[in-house]
């Protein structure tokens, strides 16, 4: 089945305690992004790639990293996290960053930084 | 700057009743805009997408409209199953950067 995995599904740290969210895709698409989903906000992007070894900053990049070595899998790195990244975060692909392309979210991290 | 706007934020309609949700979109250049479906604690999956030549597309009991000089989008739901209940977001593309822009979404609940 196509599909877009995160894990973990929810999680509870505390402030300044270095963390990994994993995204991981088996469709080869080319193209993969983070998101954070707060109330009365939307979704907002914080890293996209394009391809391997290519990414490239969102509009709320601030306080996370990413790295894209494989084609498949695109973590999300809270090197310390605080309270005001308390979100749920998703994860999402396309085929490629295209005119028509549509996006295939993973199931989100619900993410609580105490 | 662009932007994405929905209403209503919120809707409560009976099961069996048809409704309308609106998107207004301000994004340069426009490129197309796409219906997304979001159960609750889930991702959200693609419904539709509209194209600047599209006025009107279905997909089942959802259609969505676009009006390209007015830009406004809606998505009309015709007889509401409970399945129905969760948010819809509007995300519309910009061209040059293909950036995107995402709606707040419009929480629907259908109820018996």
């Amino acid at each position: 089945e196509a599909q877009v995995t995160q894990n973990p599904r929810y999680l509870i740290t505390v402030t300044g305690k270095k963390l990994t969210v994993t995204c991981s895709q088996n469709m080869n698409h080319e193209y993969m992004s983070w998101y954070r989903q707060d109330p009365g906000l939307g979704l907002r992007q914080i890293y996209y790639s394009m391809n391997v070894e290519v990414t490239d900053k969102g509009d709320v990049p601030e306080g996370y990293k990413v790295s894209r070595k494989e084609k498949r899998n695109f973590p999300l790195i809270l090197e310390s996290p605080s309270p005001n990244q308390t979100s749920l975060y998703f994860c999402a692909s396309s085929l490629r960053q295209g005119f028509n392309e549509k996006l295939f979210f993973g199931s989100g991290t619900q993410l609580s930084v105490l | 700057k662009n932007q994405v706007e929905q209403s209503p934020q919120s809707l409560i309609i009976l099961e069996g009743k048809n409704c309308t949700l609106q998107c207004n979109y301000t994004v340069s250049p426009f490129s197309n805009l796409r219906w997304y479906k979001q159960d609750t604690g889930r991702g959200p999956v693609s419904l539709t997408i509209m194209t600047f030549s599209e006025n009107t597309k279905s997909n089942g009991r959802y259609t969505a409209t676009l009006d390209a000089d007015t830009k406004q989008s809606s998505l009309h739901i015709t007889a509401s199953q409970l399945s129905d209940s969760a948010s819809y977001i509007c995300v519309a593309r910009s061209g040059g950067y293909q950036k995107v822009t995402f709606g707040i979404g419009t929480k629907l609940q259908v109820i018996p």
